[in-house]
């Protein structure tokens, strides 16, 4: 049963570029959670989603961040005219319902802006 | 806003000492995750508890959820060098989505 994955790894964007990350959910998971981890910080919450829908999307920037989790397809989070500031990684996490407890994480993808 | 602070940032231990790394919050949460992350991986999950006053052991490392499902606790006895990694908890409320600590740092040297 293949865990979560993310694509790509890494990723190098220059500055005004669009950054687009993918994850698949395990195997039989419904749910897509995505975090950010900045350097020497904790991981922060940003969106959740259901197939094609949003859930909560408290922790998402109001400009430049979206989120998709269409019914065919990888969940995707992309991000709009890249700044310095996005440089983080970015994990993505699934469950298999809403009322369950734990998250499985993905490796992440590692987004550097130029 | 729920926080999560955990303590300490830091901790450096000769291999076979015991170590203790808190979890604590002035919020209630419905159940508290531990992950162990390596350098350029995910988090991986070690433990789940979702009871108040719950302890779960694997193998060395003991996890504890306060009675009132505010704080927690990861116990490790005789730590090996692969013990060496950094250990998160997170905490999951209404909604879902976890609120993480800011991890502890772990150093097992030989």
């Amino acid at each position: 049963n293949a865990g979560v994955m993310q694509n790509p790894r890494h990723l190098v964007r220059r500055r005004g570029q669009e950054a687009r990350l993918r994850c698949s959910p395990m195997k039989g998971h419904s749910h897509v959670y995505w975090y950010r981890q900045l350097p020497e910080e904790g991981l922060k919450f940003m969106v959740y989603l259901q197939k094609e829908n949003i859930i909560d999307e408290s922790g998402m920037p109001k400009e430049r961040f979206s989120a998709e989790f269409p019914k065919e397809g990888p969940s995707i989070l992309r991000i709009q005219q890249v700044v310095r500031g996005d440089s983080a990684a970015y994990f993505c996490a699934s469950s298999p319902g809403p009322y369950t407890d734990t998250q499985y994480f993905g490796p992440g993808t590692r987004l550097t802006v130029l | 806003t729920q926080l999560l602070e955990q303590s300490p940032q830091f901790l450096s231990i000769q291999e076979g000492e015991n170590l203790t790394v808190y979890c604590n919050s002035s919020s209630v949460f419905s159940s508290l995750q531990w992950y162990r992350q390596e350098p350029g991986e995910g988090p991986v999950l070690l433990v789940t508890v979702v009871t108040g006053g719950e302890v779960k052991k694997l193998k060395r490392l003991t996890f504890q959820f306060g009675d009132a499902r505010k704080d927690s606790s990861l116990h490790i006895t005789a730590a090996q060098t692969g013990d060496t990694g950094l250990y998160l908890c997170a905490g999951k409320a209404a909604g879902n989505k976890l609120t993480f600590g800011g991890g502890t740092r772990v150093l097992v040297k030989p």
